[in-house]
């Protein structure tokens, strides 16, 4: 079935540190890799995504590339900051099968420190 | 736009008690979802529906009904609650290859 591993957190780092969170999946054909973030006391919110391999995702500094060939999409942020500190959730949509649907890892907690 | 808002926001209710949450849209999305988020377990989805009139189970429907009657509406019902069902639930609504999650309704059943 599809499924996604995401790295455990928590992840505690200081400003202006280089961030990677882990993130691979099993699914069968091409599935559409997302990351989504959610802030302290908020919803779920798209930070970007890529629809098929060899694709680069970035926004607001994160970029992750579907890496078909290692079934990964790692998060990476260059110099983090306070304000980035948050849950991280790598997801997949399916292309067989339960397109219509997403399929989320447990979430990392992000805390970045001053 | 108010995107996606969920009613209400907080809640406790009685082991037996009964509830309806409401998730509304105003961006037309045919298609809508209903998670719940626990600690360790990330979002687990409860019920979704693909368009009006429609719904279809989730990962973890027992215990929980829900309903489409328009377009923008979305409701889950709690028929009997039990303390398992404690937790934050997030709906959702999708145009293309993004959801777009509402803020959340923390429930609490003792």
């Amino acid at each position: 079935g599809n499924s996604v591993t995401q790295m455990e957190g928590p992840v505690t780092l200081s400003e202006e540190a280089f961030l990677t969170i882990n993130c691979t999946y099993t699914a069968t054909g091409y599935p559409s890799l997302f990351w989504y973030v959610q802030y302290p006391g908020e919803g779920l919110q798209l930070l970007l995504k890529a629809t098929k391999a060899d694709d680069k995702g970035s926004n607001k500094g994160f970029e992750a590339t579907y890496r078909k060939e290692t079934t990964s999409f790692h998060l990476e942020k260059g110099s983090v900051q306070v304000s980035d500190s948050a849950v991280y959730f790598c997801a997949l949509r399916p292309t067989q099968g339960g397109s219509e649907k997403l399929v989320f890892g447990k979430g990392t907690k992000l805390t970045v420190n001053p | 736009n108010a995107g996606v808002t969920q009613t209400p926001k907080f809640r406790v209710l009685k082991t037996g008690q009964s509830m309806t949450l409401l998730c509304a849209q105003d961006m037309n999305h045919e298609y809508m979802y209903w998670y719940r988020q626990d600690p360790g377990m990330g979002l687990r989805l409860i019920h979704y529906s693909v368009g009006e009139g429609t719904t279809a189970k989730g990962e973890v429907p027992d215990g929980y009904n829900v309903s489409r009657l328009k377009k923008q509406n979305f409701l889950l019902g709690l028929e009997s609650a039990a303390p398992s069902q404690t937790s934050v639930y997030f709906c959702a609504s999708r145009l293309n290859y993004e959801q777009y999650f509402g803020p959340g309704t923390r429930l609490t059943v003792t």
